[in-house]
């Protein structure tokens, strides 16, 4: 699978939008983009995926470039429940080894009052 | 429908002893992972199963762990003989393994304490 490259931490204020980046510029053809979220001594929680159209769901939309080698997940609306730390992952396929999701370090996100 | 269910959620146990974790998966999902998390530390992959079979299993350390997915019944991982080492978040994931992409759901995780 692709590797992931996210800021190590951001902040943004409750009511304003929250937009995370993720470099995966080494992605195939075949990879999707998987975002899960953990909060703290949760499990973690699927949010959103896409191959190469923007999506948009009641959690969150991502914006894939065209080139699908990065993207960009918005919170519309962040509030403190969001604070967490969230993963963009490269996910090549549903069979095999290639199956499983590889977690890299994340960001993690502060929404402050 | 339920989601991921995973027990107990918070064990004790001495060193030595055995530890085992169970994990339902989601209604119609086939396919089980095994993610542990140390104190302070990102998810590792362990283990991936599908029903009665191991399908990927290089994250799993050589000695004392072992993970089973049985015809019937939860998934389970047994951890022999455990060490303070052992001591982390042991999450368990589903899928139902329809046509790529289908989505993984995760379970809230067993803590699991050695003292």
């Amino acid at each position: 699978d692709a590797k992931t490259t996210q800021p190590t931490s951001m902040d943004c204020a409750e009511g304003r939008a929250a937009n995370l980046p993720c470099n995966h510029s080494t992605i195939s053809g075949n990879e999707y983009v998987y975002w899960y979220r953990q909060i703290h001594s949760q499990g973690p929680q699927y949010i959103i995926h896409g191959l190469k159209n923007n999506e948009t769901n009641e959690m969150a939309s991502l914006i894939i470039t065209e080139d699908r080698k990065s993207s960009t997940l918005i919170l519309p609306h962040a509030t403190l429940r969001d604070t967490a730390v969230y993963y963009c992952i490269v996910r090549a396929s549903n069979t095999g080894t290639a199956s499983k999701l590889t977690f890299g370090t994340g960001t993690r996100l502060q929404v402050t009052l | 429908n339920a989601g991921v269910m995973q027990n107990p959620r918070h064990l004790v146990r001495r060193r030595g002893q055995e530890a085992r974790l169970r994990c339902s998966p989601m209604k119609g999902h086939s396919h089980v992972y095994w993610y542990r998390q140390l104190p302070e530390e990102g998810l590792k992959f362990m283990v991936y199963l599908q029903k009665e079979n191991i399908i990927d299993e290089s994250g799993m350390p050589k000695e004392r762990f072992s993970a089973e997915f049985p015809k019937e019944g939860p998934s389970i991982l047994r951890i022999q003989q455990v060490v303070r080492g052992d001591s982390a978040a042991y999450f368990c994931a589903s899928s139902p393994q329809q046509d790529l992409p289908d989505t993984i759901y995760f379970g809230e995780g067993s803590w699991l304490t050695v003292v």
